[in-house]
């Protein structure tokens, strides 16, 4: 049981590139989630998505895009990059509302 | 709309002392659930509890304690004979249970604890 993994650890992006956060759960969770920590600050939600084919809108959702087509996998689109998406990503699950289970984070870092 | 407050943005103290970690919430929802995380110089985020709204039961775990009062909004994270290893930063966090599913947590800013030698 890997429970939530992520990939890439670390990324370094131009500004305007684009790339994807994968985040994979085996958990068989229904709910996903996606949050950005900035430093010195806590963590905020971009996106979550409740089961396949169901995603909505977090607290701080502009420049990011999701998919949710199986329960495993719940990717985070960037596109067009810019230096204020500096920051660490947090993939997590859950069954119900209970732990949230967090993935390791991916560092990113927009130049 | 919710709201996480941690006031205490940075709390240093000698080892083997107490320490207490406020957290203050706001939500208008009746069935919430409060998270506590741990979260070490390594970056992850530990698990720490979680209370629902309706239990208002005080716990205790090994040197953690948690006061959980709603009539103050408060819940509020005790560490007892603090040790070097508990130095982290930790954050309090709530969870709206609304009928459609889940909605995410809403953190606080987090509370850096320096547990020094």
């Amino acid at each position: 049981n890997a429970g939530v993994t992520q990939t890439p650890k670390f990324r370094i992006l131009k500004i305007g590139q684009s790339m994807t956060l994968q985040c994979t759960q085996d958990m068989n969770h229904n709910y996903m989630y996606w949050y950005r920590q900035d430093p010195g600050m806590g963590l905020k939600l971009i996106y979550y998505s409740v089961g396949a084919g169901i995603t909505d809108k977090g607290e701080v959702p502009n420049g990011y895009n999701v998919s949710r087509s199986t329960t495993e996998d719940f990717p985070l689109r960037l596109e067009l990059a810019a230096p204020s998406q500096t920051s660490v990503y947090f993939c997590a699950s859950t069954d119900r509302a209970y732990e949230q289970y967090f993935g390791p984070g991916t560092r990113l870092t927009v130049t | 709309a919710q709201k996480v407050t941690q006031a205490q943005t940075e709390i240093s103290v000698v080892e083997k002392e107490d320490v207490t970690l406020d957290c203050v919430y706001e939500t208008r929802d009746t069935t919430y659930y409060l998270f506590w995380y741990k979260q070490p110089p390594s970056g992850e985020l530990v698990f720490l509890i979680r209370r629902n709204s309706f239990d208002e039961q005080n716990e205790i775990s090994g040197r953690y304690s948690w006061n959980f009062q709603k009539s103050t909004s408060s819940f509020n994270f005790t560490i007892t004979a603090s040790q070097v290893v508990d130095s982290a930063v930790y954050f309090c966090a709530l969870m709206i249970w609304s009928g459609g599913g889940a909605d995410g947590l809403t953190f606080g800013k987090g509370t850096h604890l320096i547990i020094q030698p």
